[in-house]
């Protein structure tokens, strides 16, 4: 199956600072991603739709200027989560799918968790 | 409001025996519906997807049904070993259009398969 890659897998940083996470499509190229963030024994919750080239699609209740989304090639999404407090701690997860059909399954990176001292 | 609810947060079983996960919604109308697997600290793996107007589908040990008037989908792993053992989530696509798009996740169940 297609492989989407995460970086970096798992960050802790001091509180108000900004953090940035990478999204790859490695052997596919990914019009459409998905960002998602799950708290222990929780569901995934669907935060946004990246989009190349344009603007990110926000779920209700996500916060636009706290996660910036930026989708600016076929193979690479960033989630930036901007001054960062501790509730923001979570795994954040990213997904992406193979266009034009198919059995629409969504192929996952391997989450990166994020810990807000 | 729109639910995914799985039937419950842990199902232990013999390994060996069929697993039963079972996935309800309410106030949706789905396009497809999905399961994935997840391990601790990872991203979901995808396994199977079930269209509205599919009964069943099979894909080895795994058999998944969906019955859109009761808004239900069960989840069977047959002769299951312990390397089953994980969380599995289902997740339905709403809308219509092209197959890619949002998908919606229930918290899922956690099966332990023990020897």
């Amino acid at each position: 199956g297609a492989v989407v890659s995460q970086h970096p897998s798992w960050v802790i940083c001091k509180s108000g600072t900004s953090v940035k996470i990478e999204c790859r499509s490695l052997d596919f190229q990914a019009t459409t991603m998905f960002w998602y963030r799950q708290f222990p024994k929780q569901s995934l919750m669907l935060m946004a739709t990246s989009n190349e080239g344009s603007k990110a699609t926000y779920e209700q209740g996500v916060e636009k200027d706290k996660f910036l989304i930026n989708h600016a090639s076929l193979t690479l999404s960033t989630l930036t989560v901007t001054s960062a407090h501790p509730e923001d701690s979570s795994f954040y997860i990213c997904s992406a799918g193979l266009a034009g059909g198919g059995t629409g399954e969504l192929f996952f990176g391997e989450g990166s968790r994020l810990t807000v001292l | 409001s729109q639910k995914i609810e799985q039937n419950s947060e842990a199902l232990n079983i013999q390994e060996g025996k069929t697993a039963t996960l079972t996935c309800n919604y309410t106030n949706y109308s789905p396009a497809y519906l999905q399961w994935y697997r997840q391990d601790p600290g990872r991203g979901p793996v995808f396994l199977l997807l079930i269209r509205e107007n599919e009964k069943e589908k099979r894909k080895e040990r795994l058999k998944v049904t969906f019955d859109t008037t009761l808004k239900q989908s069960l989840f069977h792993i047959t002769a299951s070993q312990p390397a089953d053992s994980a969380t599995y989530l289902c997740a339905l696509r709403i809308g219509r259009g092209s197959t890619l798009g949002r998908l919606y996740f229930g918290r899922g169940t956690q099966l332990t398969v023990w020897p």
